[in-house]
């Protein structure tokens, strides 16, 4: 079985771009988490939707946005593309429930310079 | 904010050698996950423990669930070169809102051949 997968791999932005980032849950997970991993630092919790609903939001400014569609994919976007917005972005996918295991997606490694 | 203290830092051990890390909070959570990340890669779930006091083994790996429920801890027993990489402790609050998880900053383990 597929396991989350993520697009792109790599990106490069400059600084005001805007980015879309892109994710596919393992077959039947329903909740997508995204999260930012700055270098030598553990992923930092940014969003996690549950059936197209935003059922969590962590301490990131409104510059951060994010979706989930019926195929429960999902979308996070960026705007106003800051230095400091160079990390890895996780998205983690799990079934539904209270301590659902969350499982990784390779990452998308974002630039911005 | 919650937080999780991880340590050690870093670990230099030779192969065939045990290692030890944990993980401690300021906050309760009802559970806690243990994963592994290479570098370039997105982290891999090794353990999840769900009960306080809960012992888990996955192999040469063993992990606890501290009976306050503010800490826990990874051991890994005859190590192995591909036992090299980061190893981050998460909690999880899982009570129903949002499920997101909480890391520490990582071990980076080292094993010399």
């Amino acid at each position: 079985d597929a396991g989350v997968t993520q697009s792109p791999t790599h990106l490069i932005k400059t600084r005001g771009q805007h980015v879309t980032l892109r994710c596919s849950p393992i077959s039947g997970h329903k909740s997508v988490s995204w999260y930012q991993q700055v270098l030598g630092q553990g992923p930092q919790f940014i969003f996690q939707y549950y059936e197209k609903e935003e059922r969590g939001r962590g301490n990131f400014p409104d510059r951060f946005s994010a979706r989930q569609f019926p195929n429960y994919s999902s979308e996070l976007n960026v705007n106003a593309l800051l230095l400091g917005d160079s990390a890895l972005y996780l998205c983690a996918s799990s079934l539904v429930g209270t301590g659902a295991m969350e499982y990784f997606g390779p990452g998308t490694r974002l630039t911005v310079t | 904010g919650q937080q999780l203290n991880q340590s050690p830092q870093s670990m230099f051990i030779q192969e065939g050698e045990d290692v030890s890390m944990n993980c401690t909070s300021s906050s309760i959570f009802n559970t806690w996950l243990w994963y592994k990340q290479d570098p370039g890669e997105g982290p891999v779930l090794l353990i999840a423990l769900y009960k306080a006091g809960e012992l888990t083994s996955n192999g040469r790996l063993t992990a606890q669930f501290g009976i306050t429920r503010k800490d826990s801890f990874l051991n890994i027993s005859a190590s192995i070169p591909s036992d090299v990489g980061i190893y981050f402790c998460a909690g999880q609050l899982g009570q129903g809102g949002s499920e997101k998880l909480v890391f520490g900053k990582g071990t980076k383990l080292t094993v010399n051949p």
